[in-house]
């Protein structure tokens, strides 16, 4: 079965560091574009940043630049979105969303998405 | 960047048609997806490459793209269709090239 999934749902304290997981299966994970998704609390979709596992290549959203990193481990199918010092406003779901766009058409669907993780960022 | 704007809401009675829009800048010259999310879930592809059903997507959901404006199409509503809709691009001159909408909440009356 095609699919990502994605780690636990977090509760962390301001300050604190975090890194959550996304394992693909089911297709070539190198082969396609992971991006992150934020959605915060009754709010729209809001791309963070994307990663290309099959060379890393990274980019990221200019409002997500230097808060967060994206990187990937192809070895293991796995994306991985973290913090360094995470703040209360970063509540929220992420998801990660795969399977479509690749290096040659970058335009293609993003047709996989993870199920989500929720972290919580509260003293 | 790109921006893509989409109105907040859309109401329509069951049995009757919704149409979702998107507005961008000459949009009829990108690639417009659509997903789809429920309360609580994970957003689905509905439509990909402006008009195209992902298998086991109903018929009853269309696309449309030209000019200034790409269109969902949701003929014969359901409750079950009750949900928010978000159109995606890419676009090459923007910072990050994967851009979506600000979404829209379908409301079934």
């Amino acid at each position: 079965e095609v699919q990502l999934v994605q780690s636990g749902a977090e509760v962390k304290k301001p300050g604190e560091s975090l890194k959550i997981s996304c394992k693909g299966s089911g297709y070539s994970f190198t082969s396609y574009w992971i991006g992150w998704v934020r959605q915060m609390p009754g709010k729209g979709l809001e791309w963070m940043g994307i990663i290309y596992p099959g060379d890393s290549d990274t980019r990221y959203s200019p409002s997500f630049q230097g808060q967060v990193t994206i990187s990937a481990d192809k070895s293991i199918s796995t994306a991985y979105l973290q913090w360094s010092s995470l703040k209360a406003s970063d509540t929220a779901m992420y998801y990660c969303a795969g399977g479509g766009a690749t290096k040659v058409s970058p335009a293609d669907a993003f047709d996989i998405w993870g199920q989500g993780t929720m972290v919580t960022v509260s003293s | 960047s790109y921006v893509l704007t989409q109105p907040p809401s859309v109401s329509v009675a069951p049995g009757k048609t919704a149409r979702i829009t998107c507005g961008g800048n000459n949009i009829g010259s990108k690639s417009v997806h659509w997903y789809q999310q429920k309360p609580g879930q994970a957003p689905v592809l509905v439509i990909y490459y402006d008009s195209d059903r992902p298998s086991g997507i109903p018929e009853r959901f269309s696309g449309s793209n030209s000019g200034n404006t790409a269109t969902l199409t949701i003929s014969r509503v359901e409750a079950g269709d009750e949900a928010d809709y978000y159109c995606q691009v890419w676009d090459s001159s923007s910072d990050l090239p994967w851009v979506f909408g600000g979404g829209t909440k379908l409301t079934v009356l």
